[in-house]
C-alpha cells in the first residue's frame, strides 16, 4: 500500500532562518506532487506541484521554493523565512492521470517568530 | 478550473442525515467532482468522487444532477466525529493538473 512521509510535524523558526521540509512516498512510482499551506482557520492554498523529477510548477510568488530530486521526494525550502510564512503545511500525492483523489500527508505546523 | 461554491458552515445533530451543496456553473465536460473531509490539523481525506447521477461508498453518497451544475453531499446519520470542514472540488485531473481547494464547509455536529 502507499504512504506518504512528512517531517517535522512542528516547527518554530526565527525570521530570516532558513527552512526544509521534506516529504517522501512509499508504494507508488512517478506520482504528481504537491505543497499545500493552510492559514488557521482558512483553506487550502496550492503553493507548488510536481509531475515529474526536476519538473516545479509554482502557483504563487512568494518566498518559498520546491525541489523534486528523486521520484518520490518532495521538499520545500526558503533561505529566509518570513513572519507570513507561518502557517500549516501539507504535502500531497496523487496518481498520474486519474481524477482529483489527492492523499496528504500529516502535516506541518510552522510557527515563524 | 470550474469555480465552486458551498455554504461556509452548517449544523446539525447526532443521528440526522447532513446535506452540504456544492455549486459549480462552469463544470467542464470532462470533470469530475469529488469531495474531501478535513479535521483540524490533519490532511484532508478523500471521501467520494463522481461525474453523474449517484454515487455511494461506506462514508457517504454523491448525488449529481443531469446538467452537473451542482452536486450534494450526503452524510447519513452523522455523529459528533463528522465534525469538520468538508471540500467540493471540480477538474478533470488531466495529466499535470492542479488542485484548488476552496474555503470549504465547516460543519458542526452537536449532541
Amino acid at each position: 500500500s502507499q504512504t506518504i512521509h512528512q517531517w517535522p510535524a512542528t516547527l518554530v523558526q526565527p525570521v530570516g532562518s532558513p527552512l526544509s521540509l521534506e516529504c517522501t512516498v512509499e508504494g507508488t512510482s512517478n506520482p504528481n506532487l504537491y505543497w499545500y499551506r493552510q492559514a488557521a482557520g482558512r483553506g487550502l492554498q496550492l503553493l507548488f506541484y510536481s509531475v515529474g523529477i526536476g519538473q516545479i510548477s509554482s502557483e504563487v510568488p512568494q518566498n518559498l521554493s520546491a525541489s523534486r530530486p528523486q521520484d518520490r521526494q518532495f521538499i520545500l525550502s526558503s533561505k529566509k523565512l518570513l513572519l507570513s510564512d507561518s502557517g500549516f503545511y501539507l504535502c500531497a500525492w496523487s496518481v498520474q492521470g486519474i481524477n482529483e483523489k489527492l492523499f496528504f500527508g500529516s502535516g506541518t505546523q510552522l510557527s515563524v517568530l | 478550473l470550474a469555480k465552486t461554491t458551498q455554504p461556509i458552515s452548517m449544523d446539525s445533530y447526532e443521528g440526522q442525515e447532513v446535506n452540504i451543496t456544492c455549486s459549480h456553473n462552469n463544470i467542464a465536460t470532462n470533470d469530475y467532482i469529488t469531495w474531501y473531509q478535513q479535521f483540524p490539523s490533519q490532511g484532508p481525506r478523500f471521501i467520494i468522487q463522481g461525474y453523474k447521477t449517484k454515487v455511494t461508498n461506506e462514508v457517504a453518497s454523491l448525488f449529481i444532477p443531469a446538467d452537473r451544475k451542482s452536486s450534494t453531499l450526503s452524510l447519513p446519520r452523522v455523529s459528533l466525529s463528522d465534525t469538520a470542514v468538508y471540500y467540493c472540488l471540480v477538474g478533470d485531473g488531466a495529466g499535470g493538473f492542479k488542485t484548488i481547494f476552496g474555503a470549504g464547509t465547516r460543519l458542526f455536529v452537536k449532541a
